[in-house]
């Protein structure tokens, strides 16, 4: 069965240390990657994606992910959060066309000061 | 650059009553769409997609339903509405052959 794993339902780090959030999949094809944030009352916002080539992807707001095949694993990291960070963090895999895509249920991240 | 909008943002509805909640997407033609319903702190649950106009598929047996008059435009309604159709729905759309979705602002939709 495809399936998307964030093991951590809420993660709490100082602001200025990294941040690694996991995910995991199971997918019977190549999959596509992806992974969201979501801050209160908002839509979701694209942060990063994977779909082939160089496993480490970088994307937005200075966050970064890497593909390991061996692990089917899609980690989110961040060498430094900033309190404006915290919000929800979704992971999700998924293929060409988009509605076979499977979300994860989220990591909240809380930052404190 | 594409966009995508939907409306009303917040909305509170007795029992019984029904609902229209509208999104369109700008920039982009014969896009999928998507609705997906969030349900206090839960994942996404996706309720409906579209590959074309008047081709809705159903992902979950509901009281809701679903139809895309316009190439871009994407109504998710309900004749009745009942208290578990609370929650916060997501419009969404992607390229027709590649796989990123993007998210619309959200609509709050509270049964009471």
């Amino acid at each position: 069965a495809q399936s998307v794993t964030q093991p951590d339902i809420h993660i709490t780090v100082s602001e200025g240390a990294s941040l690694e959030l996991r995910c995991n999949y199971s997918y019977g094809a190549t999959p596509y990657l992806f992974w969201y944030v979501q801050s209160p009352g908002q839509g979701l916002q694209l942060l990063l994606k994977y779909f082939s080539g160089d496993t480490l992807v970088q994307g937005i707001k200075g966050f970064e992910a890497e593909f390991k095949r061996s692990q089917s694993s899609f980690n989110l990291r961040k060498p430094s959060v900033h309190w404006s960070d915290a919000a929800e963090y979704f992971c999700a895999v998924g293929r060409k066309g988009g509605f076979k895509t499977i979300f994860g249920a989220g990591t909240r991240l809380f930052v404190k000061a | 650059s594409q966009t995508i909008h939907q409306w009303p943002a917040t909305l509170v509805q007795p029992v019984g009553s029904p609902l229209s909640l509208e999104c369109t997407v700008e920039g982009t033609s014969n896009p999928n769409l998507y609705w997906y319903r969030q349900a206090a702190g839960r994942g996404l649950q996706l309720l409906f997609y579209s590959i074309g106009i008047d081709q809705i598929s159903s992902e979950v047996p509901q009281n809701l339903s679903a139809s895309r008059p316009q190439d871009r435009q994407f109504i998710l309604s309900s004749k009745k509405l009942l208290l578990s159709d609370s929650g916060f729905y997501l419009c969404a759309w992607s390229v027709q052959l590649e796989g990123t979705i993007y998210f619309g602002e959200g609509s709050w939709l509270t049964v009471v």
